[in-house]
């Protein structure tokens, strides 16, 4: 089993939607995650860190589930600019990335 | 955020060659620096550790005479590609953990924007 799981997608929603998806772990030990976002042939950028309580950034919320050991992103009143990679990271002394989750946002 | 500038962005060179990719810390410290390797598709895959002033640590399966990281300073690591072959051509990302305590807790690591290889 990898040690991070995404949906690659892609997701293609109108402007003005909203997406969600997840992405599942496999050490039930992780304490620390983030949401990273990759465009084409660039380098990934921090996103949000994600808390256990669960947390927001503007139209960006992100939640933690450890039962299920899985988290999510959602995002809501999607932008053009929103169209990314999304790319879900497992802190374990170490980053571990899953391989991406890709929306497309139409307008 | 902390800038880190990695030098080339895109290289292309004949088999054999070898390839030095260069990875700064502009407006910090950077005590810890990463090097990881992302196909197409897929995601990015740690390649090494690189701390200053000790040898870096390699992930299984990684090959330490194949890639050369020296991290001679707080602000630059080097990652040397030795004798490429078409398999080697990848996207090439370095990142860096600045030293203060709370963020290395924090893990958070501040990308380069990639060195795409292609080995002809």
């Amino acid at each position: 089993r990898k040690e991070v799981e995404q949906d690659p997608g892609p997701f293609n929603v109108p402007e003005g939607a909203t997406v969600a998806f997840n992405c599942t772990y496999s050490n039930s030990a992780s304490q620390s995650f983030f949401w990273y976002r990759q465009d084409c042939r660039k380098e990934p950028k921090l996103l949000m860190s994600v808390y256990s309580s669960g947390n927001e950034d503007g139209r960006f919320t992100a939640q933690l589930n450890r039962a299920s050991q899985y988290i999510s992103l959602l995002i809501r009143d999607s932008k053009l600019s929103d169209s990314a990679t999304y790319l879900c990271v497992v802190n374990d002394y170490k980053l571990s990335f899953g391989a991406g989750t890709t929306v497309t946002v139409r307008a | 955020g902390a800038v880190v500038s990695q030098h080339p962005s895109w290289v292309i060179c004949k088999s054999g060659t070898s390839v030095k990719i260069e990875c700064r810390s502009l407006d910090f410290q950077a005590t810890t620096m990463f090097w990881y390797r992302q196909f197409p598709k897929q995601s990015l895959m740690l390649m090494a550790t690189s701390n200053e002033g000790s040898k870096a640590t390699y992930e299984q399966g990684v090959e330490k005479d194949k890639f050369l990281i020296n991290h001679a300073s707080l602000t630059l690591s080097t990652l040397t590609v030795t004798s490429a072959h078409p398999e080697d051509s990848s996207f090439y990302i370095c990142s860096a953990r600045e030293g203060l305590a709370g963020e290395i807790a924090k893990n958070i690591q501040y990308f380069g924007a990639g060195t795409r290889l292609s080995v002809l």
